[in-house]
């Protein structure tokens, strides 16, 4: 049974910094893996996704890595705002299993 | 840009009751989920419908829940008679296309329910 796991649970930096959050999963032979944001109270903003072909997909300050082999993605955020504020989900997304969410808070 | 719609936004009702949630998919999207998230716990899958008909099932999504696309835009999420500890967010999804799992998935804005 995939089991995702996000670390850390909440992260707090100040306005300018670039940070990486991390997600791992049990099982390797997956096909894709999507990031997601929420904000409170609020649905699921989905960022990337990648499929397990690739390494790694950017939308604008974001870039999201895939390392099947270790089970690990990264989620890259470059010049954090305070807008970016929120916690951010990674699912594997052929079992529909999710981890429980890196809060990120960034401070002006 | 299309989105998928959740009505109500909040529904209160007393335990034993029955409950369906509304969800609008994307007009052009064939497969459809349900999720729910209890407060302060992980998203989890319910239930994916493809066809007119259940593709997947969690072991959560038991002879208490049932889904339904009545007409050409809506997907239901029925619980018979509700239990305290079915209150929480609940989230439906869609996707394009059909054989692919490399396709997105967006969701709508969730239904909160609470049960008293």
């Amino acid at each position: 049974k995939q089991e995702v796991t996000q670390i850390p649970a909440a992260l707090s930096v100040p306005e300018g910094e670039n940070l990486v959050l991390n997600c791992s999963f049990t099982d390797s032979a997956i096909y894709n893996l999507q990031w997601f944001r929420q904000d409170p109270g609020k649905g699921l903003t989905s960022l990337l996704l990648i499929q397990s072909s690739q390494r790694e997909q950017t939308s604008g300050r974001l870039n999201a890595s895939l390392d099947k082999s270790s089970g690990r993605s990264t989620l890259y955020i470059a010049a954090s705002q305070p807008g970016d504020s929120a916690t951010y989900l990674c699912a594997v997304m052929d079992d529909m299993r999710f981890g429980a969410g890196t809060r990120l808070t960034v401070k002006p | 840009e299309p989105e998928v719609t959740q009505t109500p936004s909040h529904q209160v009702t007393q335990m034993g009751q029955e409950v369906i949630l509304r969800c609008v998919p994307i007009s052009n999207h064939l497969y459809f989920y349900w999720y729910r998230q209890i407060l302060g716990q992980k998203v989890e899958f319910l239930v994916s419908f493809y066809n007119n008909e259940i593709s997947e099932k969690s072991e959560i999504f038991d002879d208490q829940f049932s889904v339904e696309r009545p007409d050409g835009s809506n997907f239901t999420l029925k619980i018979r008679s509700t239990k305290l500890e079915d209150s929480a967010m609940y989230f439906c999804a869609s996707r394009r296309l059909a054989g692919a799992l490399t396709d997105t998935q967006y969701f709508g804005p969730g239904t909160r329910l609470t049960v008293l």
